[in-house]
Formats: C-alpha cells, structure tokens, sequence
C-alpha cells in the first residue's frame, strides 16, 4: 500500500508570497492533519480535516488555511508569508477508527 | 504549562544499554499514547501505541503507561546506533480529537 504522498518536497518563497502544498493520504484513510515542525518550536498542529471538513484547528493565524476534497487528498495554503513561516510542514493520515497516524516525508519550505 | 513534556536531551547511552524515555502531560482525560521516532531530516515514523495502564512490549521497544501519574515511557533494550534519533511523544484525548505532540527527546546510542 503506497504512504501518505506530499508535494512539492521543497519550496522556496519570498516575504508576502503565498504558498500551496498538497497531501495525498494513504488509500482509505478519510483523517488528513498537517503540522508545521521547526527546531524552536517542535511540532505543532495547524488543523485536521475528515471527509472534507476541517475537524480540528490549532492556534495558527488565518493566513494558515487548508481544505480536503471528496478524494481524501488535502491542500494547505499560508497567504502573505513571513520569514517565520519557514519551516517542514507534515500531513499525517489515518484512519478514523484505528486512530493510528502515519505521516508523509514533509514539504521544507524555506521564505526569504 | 505544556501539553506534553520530555526532555530534550541528548540522552546519550553506550550501545546495548537500555535507554529510557520519558514524557508526561497534562490532559488527565487523554486515552491514546504514541511513541514515533524521528531521524534527522526524516519525518516521524510510529513505534508502538498505548491505551492502557502496564506496559506494552514490541520487540526491544516497551511503553509504559501511568494515567494516575500522568506519565508515559519508552524503553528501548539492546540499543543500537542506529537507534539514535529524535523521540516524540504525542497524546490524543478521544477519537476525533488532534494529537498533541511533546518537543521531542534526542537519544544519541554510543558505539
């Protein structure tokens, strides 16, 4: 069974930018969150979709949005980037009633 | 007061030693604990899952879990240089629910 799929794998942006990146969950699986991961802050949680409903958010501003389509694959976008916002964003698939996540290899995105 | 918490590290321990990871948190209504680890430029893998109380074996890996404590460990037995990594906890209330991850404890194994 293929894994969760993220493209582009890296990207590189100016100040006010904005950016999309694509997750394609594992086959079957409806749950798709995605994390941004930088050294300072570790992991953190921006928001969880489920059959194409955002499920739960995170304390991220609303320049950070997402949306999940009827596929199951979900898009993330960050409008008007900050230098800030450089970071490896992660989605993490799973199916619902197992509860176990299983992530893709990241998107490094880098804001000059 | 985080969420979740474990030391950052390094945690350094000579290979074959056991090495011992530690995370607590703060949700006392959370039922579903994960261990994953990370490899430096690598996004995180799982290891194992605990939803009980005891201790739950997989291989070199064992979880334990203390909900009255609030806390949730990792041992790794035999371990291997290729066990260094970086180690994340991360905690789910209920399903439906998001993960909630620690900062992460970077475990060096010494050859």
């Amino acid at each position: 069974k293929a894994g969760v799929t993220q493209t582009p794998r890296y990207l590189i942006k100016t100040r006010g930018q904005q950016v999309t990146l694509s997750c394609s969950p594992i086959s079957g699986h409806r749950s798709v969150s995605w994390y941004q991961q930088t050294p300072g802050q570790g992991l953190q949680f921006l928001f969880e979709y489920f059959s194409e409903t955002q499920r739960n958010k995170g304390n991220f501003p609303g320049r950070f949005s997402g949306r999940q389509f009827s596929n199951s694959r979900s898009e993330m976008n960050v409008s008007t980037l900050e230098l800030g916002d450089s970071a490896l964003y992660l989605c993490a698939s799973s199916k619902d009633d197992t509860d176990t996540q299983y992530f893709g290899p990241g998107t490094r995105l880098t804001v000059l | 007061q985080k969420e979740v918490e474990q030391n950052s590290g390094p945690l350094s321990v000579p290979e074959g030693a056991i090495a011992s990871l530690n995370c607590t948190y703060s949700d006392r209504g959370s039922q579903s604990f994960f261990w994953y680890r990370q490899y430096s430029g690598k996004s995180p893998e799982l290891i194992m899952f605990i939803y009980s109380n005891g201790d739950k074996e997989d291989g070199r890996f064992t979880a334990q879990l203390n909900k009255a404590s609030q806390y949730v460990s990792l041992l790794i037995r035999d371990s291997q240089p290729s066990d260094s990594a970086t180690y994340l906890c991360a905690v789910r209330r209920d399903y439906g629910q998001n993960f909630v991850f620690g900062p992460g404890t970077r475990l060096s194994v010494l050859p």
